[in-house]
């Protein structure tokens, strides 16, 4: 059964500092995954989806990086920002078995002040 | 409209009665999930459409919940003989792809955070 984990569970930074949140899962028969993110009180925003067959991807500020062998994920936030505060959501989708459900880590809730 | 909405935005209901939650997915898309998410944890799935068809509702927790999507595109989530332990925030999402090989990413509703008394 894939379980994913993500480390920190919380994380506090001062503003200007770059920074990582770490995803793990123990199944890397993985079709994609895809980092999101949670504002208070509402839905997840998707931030970037990475194809098993890649290694990274990159939008603005943010770098996630997939290494599916070693069930390891990365998301990279350069030069943050107060804005950037929420929780970040890791999910992988697995080949086969159910229609393509997304499997979700606990979340990092990150905090960063001005 | 553009994205996923979903509503109620809050319900509270006593135990023992029956809800409804309703979602409308982004128009043409084919695909539509419901996710639960406990507080503090991450969305767990509950059931998968592919159009009108439930292709899936292994993550359905017992047979209080039932889901339907009759025309293809609004779906409802409905429980009943609400317990306390159903109290969490329901999530939608659609994506466009109508398989599970589409790389096509979920857009996600902002939920109905359901609360059982």
């Amino acid at each position: 059964k894939q379980e994913v984990t993500q480390i920190p569970a919380a994380l506090s930074v001062p503003e200007g500092e770059n920074l990582v949140l770490n995803c793990s899962f123990t199944d890397s028969a993985i079709y994609n995954l895809q980092w999101f993110r949670q504002d208070p009180g509402k839905g997840l925003t998707s931030l970037l989806l990475i194809q098993s067959s890649q290694r990274e991807q990159t939008s603005g500020r943010l770098n996630a990086s997939l290494d599916k062998s070693s069930g390891r994920s990365t998301l990279y936030i350069a030069a943050s920002q107060p804005g950037d505060s929420a929780t970040y959501l890791c999910a992988v989708r697995n080949y086969g078995g159910s229609q393509g459900n997304l499997i979700f880590g606990k979340g990092t809730k990150l905090s960063v002040k001005p | 409209g553009a994205g996923v909405s979903q509503s109620p935005r809050y319900k509270v209901a006593k135990r023992g009665q029956d809800v409804a939650l309703r979602c409308d997915p982004i128009s043409g898309h084919v695909s539509l999930f419901w996710y639960q998410q406990a507080l503090g944890q991450g969305p767990e799935f509950l059931t998968y459409f592919q159009n009108e068809a439930q292709l899936d509702k292994s993550g359905l927790p017992s047979d209080r919940f039932f889901a339907e999507r009759p025309e293809g595109s609004v779906s409802t989530l409905k429980i009943q003989r609400t317990q306390q332990e159903d109290s969490a925030v329901y999530l939608c999402a659609s994506s466009i792809g109508p398989t599970p090989g589409s790389n096509q990413p979920q857009h996600f509703g902002d939920g109905t955070r359901l609360s059982i008394l």
